[in-house]
């Protein structure tokens, strides 16, 4: 049980262009999830707390205009990195909470993303 | 700012050796995980401790919460290449609202 997926899990893209990644969780209704970046060989940074149904809390330092969040149902949230440059290239993961379990965080596998 | 500290932040070692990664804070979490991460993929939970003293082990892997439920270890007995990956701590606040990650400890257990 707890199963999280993304969408896609890789995605190769243009500087300028937008991407949007999904997060959902498969077997559990999540009322939290949670996006983090992943710089190489280094922890995960949390970038947004989103609550289903209403606006997400941007951690500091996470421009909201450019790392857009929905999470419009239950079981899905997006992410989409708009006008997007090589420096948001980057591992991105997403997480959920099923609070009828408890206060742990599953994750997804994450999305890869290059910007050319 | 709650800080979660784990150490060491990189471990390399020889099959069949044991070893122990800490997480200290100087403040209380109402529970506290460990997950693995293998490259290109996302964090494993692997556990959750949640009472101070707490010992929960998980083959060879054994967990422990500390009395004041501040810190954390997780040993290894008798590594194995298997074993390879990051090892995450994770704190989650009295409230329950946050929670609070470790840096990680990049374990690397050659053949």
């Amino acid at each position: 049980g707890a199963v999280v997926s993304q969408h896609p899990s890789w995605v190769i893209c243009k500087s300028g262009t937008s991407v949007k990644i999904e997060c959902r969780s498969l077997d559990f209704q999540a009322t939290t999830m949670f996006w983090y970046r992943q710089f190489p060989k280094q922890s995960l940074m949390l970038m947004a707390t989103s609550n289903e149904g209403s606006k997400a809390t941007y951690e500091q330092g996470v421009e909201k205009d450019k790392f857009l969040i929905n999470h419009a149902s239950l079981t899905l949230s997006t992410l989409t990195v708009t006008s997007a440059h090589p420096e948001d290239s980057s591992f991105y993961i997403c997480s959920a909470n099923d609070w009828d379990r408890g206060y742990e965080q599953y994750f997804g596998p994450g999305t890869r993303l290059t910007v050319t | 700012t709650q800080l979660l500290e784990q150490s060491p932040q990189f471990l390399s070692i020889q099959e069949g050796e044991n070893l122990t990664v800490y997480c200290n804070s100087s403040s209380v979490f109402s529970s506290l995980q460990w997950y693995r991460q293998e490259p290109g993929e996302g964090p494993v939970l692997l556990v959750t401790v949640v009472t101070g003293g707490e010992v929960k082990k998980l083959k060879r892997l054994t967990f422990q919460f500390g009395d004041a439920r501040k810190d954390s270890s997780l040993h290894i007995t008798a590594a194995q290449p298997g074993d390879t990956g990051l090892y995450l701590c994770a704190g989650v606040n009295t409230g329950g609202f946050k929670t609070i990650f470790g840096a990680g400890t990049r374990l690397f257990v050659k053949a």
